[in-house]
């Protein structure tokens, strides 16, 4: 089946612009993570989202990050107001078990690269 | 914050040659993951590997686990140069946001054919 596909897989945007990077999770998967990895390390969390309800955002580094998933499948990240630190890729992951479960294997989608001018 | 760390940050082979590569994290987890990372594409799971696991295999690959000191390792044998990419470790923590994956900054293995 299909895996998990986001979009775009590149943005260019003007500092001070407004952004919104979308996630479509493999179906019937109930969690759904975002990561930003910036250039040379490794991914960090963002949020996590156990189907509609966002249970963690710990990880959204400032009020300008906002992530939403209505209908439990579909997500989106929206960055207010971009900043040239907000330059990074974002991943996007899902897993089938909810939080009851232990970690179950994250599948990602192939990441949105945003950069920042 | 990234709780793993790869080493070494980087590694050249040869083709055919086996490749090691090792994590090391700091607190209690539930499971160690690795996964692989194509230049410009998303991570793909390779292995995972519980606490109470000592050593998993997966084809050409075998992962070590050391909970006594927080380090596991991952060999690939045989490589080719498809197995040219970034390899990540990712830990989760016990209890609450356990489902959170925490990663290490990656070792970037360059196999040359």
């Amino acid at each position: 089946g299909a895996g998990v596909s986001q979009s775009p897989r590149y943005k260019v945007a003007k500092r001070g612009q407004d952004v919104a990077l979308r996630c479509d999770p493999i179906s019937g998967h109930v969690s759904l993570f975002w990561y930003q990895q910036a250039l040379g390390q490794g991914p960090e969390f963002l949020t996590y989202f156990q189907n509609e309800a966002q249970l963690d955002k710990s990880g959204l580094p400032s009020d300008r990050f906002f992530a939403e998933r209505p209908e439990g499948s579909v997500s989106t990240l929206k960055i207010q107001r971009t900043q040239q630190e907000d330059s990074a890729v974002y991943l996007c992951a899902s897993s089938f078990l909810g939080l009851a479960a232990l970690t179950d294997t994250q599948y990602f989608g192939p990441g949105t690269r945003l950069t920042v001018l | 914050s990234q709780q793993g760390e790869e080493d070494p940050q980087a590694l050249s082979i040869q083709e055919g040659e086996n490749a090691t590569m090792n994590c090391s994290y700091k607190t209690s987890i539930n499971n160690l993951q690795w996964y692989r990372q194509n230049s410009g594409r998303g991570l793909v799971h390779l292995i995972l590997i519980r606490s109470n696991e000592r050593e998993k295999h997966s084809g050409r690959l075998r992962v070590t686990l050391d909970t006594s000191k927080k380090s596991s390792s991952l060999l690939i044998t045989a490589s080719r140069a498809a197995d040219t990419a970034s390899y990540f470790c990712a830990t989760d923590g016990r209890g609450a946001g356990s489902y959170q994956l925490t990663f290490g900054k990656g070792t970037k293995l360059s196999v040359i054919p």
